[in-house]
């Protein structure tokens, strides 16, 4: 398993504009979690997947935000019409569809909102 | 509501020494697992030991061991000989219900741990 992974580590945007985040689970994870971590904060949960079905949003999910993960893959996160407190680090887990495994998590995307 | 609380901010112990980092939870679930991350300066969140809640036993993995108190509702993690490379914040966290409900994982604010040379 290479990991999961994240595209891209850094973004740094004008606020109003819309970015997308995107995560690549370790194959074979059916289960895909996006949670945001603010400054000296844990990570917040924001939504999960299982396989391409979106189970579970969090309130802390504007209709600003939307996720997908289409064919139970790889999935992206869009932030539209970013504001300042959007700033934030945007992680990414998946585990196995299996009791007991802990998430794997990628190395985030950190937002910066200017 | 599930809640994780982690009481220290940041801690300090000597190369060497053991140190234990404190964690409490509250929920009403019977089934819950309980977790704790490291995450270094670089920012990825790694997996250091898991406590399940009808497990009878502290949970350990190689100098990290579990101090379980169902009773009182702490999973405190235990670092023993302590290396510089343990300096990191470290997050408890609690699996709401069973795997099948979803697994989502509710975070504590982290204890920042520093390790002196």
């Amino acid at each position: 398993d290479t990991g999961v992974s994240q595209d891209p580590r850094h973004k740094i945007t004008k606020r109003g504009q819309n970015v997308t985040f995107r995560c690549d689970p370790i194959s074979e994870h059916n289960r895909l979690y996006w949670y945001r971590q603010t400054l000296g904060q844990g990570p917040e949960f924001l939504t999960y997947f299982q396989n391409e079905a979106q189970l579970e949003k969090s309130r802390l999910l504007s209709d600003r935000f939307s996720a997908e993960r289409p064919k139970g893959s790889f999935s992206t996160l869009e932030i539209q019409r970013t504001e300042q407190g959007d700033s934030a680090m945007y992680l990414c887990a998946s585990m196995p569809d299996r009791a007991l495994e802990e998430q794997y998590f990628g190395p985030g995307t950190r937002l910066t909102v200017t | 509501a599930q809640k994780i609380t982690q009481t220290q901010p940041g801690m300090f112990v000597q190369e060497k020494e053991a140190v234990t980092l404190d964690c409490t939870y509250d929920t009403s679930d019977q089934s819950y697992g309980l977790f704790w991350y490291k995450q270094p300066s670089s920012g990825e969140m790694i997996f250091l030991i898991y406590q399940g809640s009808y497990d009878e036993q502290n949970a350990t993995e190689g100098r990290y061991s579990l101090n379980f108190q169902k009773a009182r509702k702490s999973t405190n993690l235990v670092i023993s000989a302590s290396q510089l490379g343990d300096s990191a914040m470290y997050f408890c966290a609690m699996r709401e219900g069973s795997y099948n409900q979803g697994g989502k994982l509710i975070f504590g604010q982290g204890t920042e741990l520093s390790v002196k040379p």
